[in-house]
């Protein structure tokens, strides 16, 4: 299995600040044939079910907006907003589907300082 | 617009088995281009993969239930199902149906399961 871990655990910032989530996987999720990584990002609020952000590493979902963004490549990746809403408050998962035993990270819990 | 929503039992005895139903509308549960997952969480805890399967019957589990899972697919009800057999008070979550293109693009509202006497 590939192992994800994500950092920090629980993260709080100020409105219109930015917000750094970093993801970890144990070996490289990059698929050199076609150079694609194979992570995703997920937004979860109370109650609701996850939501998917980014999928490869860097690519936005429709919808999502552009505060947004995935970087990142091998085994070191990050969600970035970049400027801290209200409505953002939630918990974070990144996810891997390079092989097919399907994993994700543990989640990061992202509030207002 | 595709749409998922899981149905079954809230409360599943110890011992016995907990099964599920997902009906998909909006989209065709035969296309090759998806799969249909299972996922699930426990209370206050992170996400679980349970397993996977695409419209020719293929499936992945996770290792961690192997044993105890069966996910299958009846397209002519437009659903897919979850079997989890030998349920435990940990097996006590929300269950989550989901459309997968390696990620998850769209997922039902989930139901709680509670395992319990």
């Amino acid at each position: 299995d590939i192992v994800m871990t994500q950092s920090p655990d629980s993260l709080a910032v100020s409105l219109g600040e930015r917000a750094t989530i970093n993801c970890k996987s144990s070996q490289s999720v990059l698929y050199s044939p076609n150079n694609k990584n194979y992570l995703s990002w997920y937004q979860q609020k109370p109650g609701q079910p996850p939501k998917l952000l980014i999928y490869w590493a860097s690519t936005r979902e429709s919808g999502v907006p552009d505060r947004f963004s995935g970087s990142g490549s091998g085994t070191d990746f990050t969600l970035t907003i970049s400027s801290l809403q209200a409505e953002d408050v939630a918990v974070y998962y990144c996810q891997q589907y390079y092989l097919t035993q399907i994993t994700f990270g543990q989640g990061t819990r992202l509030e207002i300082k | 617009q595709v749409q998922l929503q899981e149905s079954g039992p809230g409360l599943v005895k110890p011992s016995e088995t907990l099964s599920l139903t997902c009906i998909v509308t909006g989209d065709s549960i035969s296309s090759t281009n998806y799969y249909w997952a299972w996922i699930r969480q426990a209370p206050g805890k992170g996400l679980d993969w349970i397993g996977s399967i695409n419209y020719s019957g293929t499936t992945y589990y996770n290792p961690s239930l192997q044993s105890r899972v069966t996910i299958s697919v009846d397209m002519s009800k437009k659903q897919f199902s979850l079997r989890l057999s030998s349920v435990t008070a940990a097996d006590t979550a929300i269950y989550y149906c989901a459309r997968s293109t390696g990620a998850f693009d769209n997922w039902g509202q989930g139901t709680l399961v509670t395992v319990s006497s």
